[in-house]
């Protein structure tokens, strides 16, 4: 499979744990996405990254929440003390140059209990 | 503020009768707009963005900046269409704007 790839794909963890996922993005794509998705909503939008620089950061995305991309290739994203509010499908998505269509991971399930 | 709309949770149609898909948007600049399906135990992926009106799988989207809509449409339902539509903004920066979806069930 060439395409965006997640993992793990589902991640169950206690309260007050810290998370991290990984996506390897389409190999010659330098845009990345993060969303998180929950039930009954479409995917909110995170953070994106161009190569290796964060250039936006939503709202959303408290001081819990850290994600890096060192060499522009992978990105990691990190939830600290989780809480349960945080239990979602985190989705990676990935696009090339100045092309708007995005391809989506097939996400990361988090439940935290 | 930058919002998209997608009014139905849920549509169900009969095999072989329209479909539209509702969607409408809340933004002051020059939107972009797609449309994203997600069938079962797939991943999220791109239907069709306005800009390259085309038609894909038969389905269609006109966006109509006056009543700020870009409604999916398509004249014949199939039971493969059965899926989830995102109806999506692509704002001026790296953002895009996701509705919460509208679940499409075609009965046979």
């Amino acid at each position: 499979d060439t395409g965006v790839s997640q993992n793990p794909r589902h991640k169950i963890t206690k309260r007050g744990q810290n998370v991290t996922f990984r996506c390897d993005p389409i190999s010659e794509h330098n845009r990345l996405y993060w969303y998180r998705q929950t039930l009954g909503q479409g995917p909110e939008f995170l953070t994106y990254f161009q190569n290796e620089a964060q250039l936006e950061k939503s709202r959303l995305l408290s001081d819990r929440f850290s994600a890096e991309r060192p060499k522009g290739s992978f990105s990691t994203l990190e939830i600290q003390r989780t809480e349960q509010g945080d239990s979602a499908m985190y989705l990676c998505a990935s696009s090339l140059g100045t092309e708007r269509e995005a391809f989506f991971g097939q996400g990361t399930r988090l439940t935290v209990v | 503020a930058q919002r998209v709309t997608q009014p139905e949770k849920l549509l169900s149609v009969f095999k072989g009768a329209p479909v539209e898909l509702k969607c409408n948007y809340s933004y002051s600049g020059s939107p972009e707009l797609f449309w994203y399906v997600q069938y079962s135990r797939q991943r999220l992926q791109l239907l069709l963005r306005h800009i390259s009106r085309e038609s894909i799988k038969g389905f269609t989207a006109d966006l109509n900046k006056g009543e700020t809509s870009f409604h999916l449409k398509k004249p014949f339902a199939q039971e493969e269409d059965s899926a989830m539509y995102y109806c999506a903004l692509h704002t001026g920066g790296f953002k895009t704007i996701f509705g919460a979806g509208t679940r499409l069930f075609v009965k046979a």
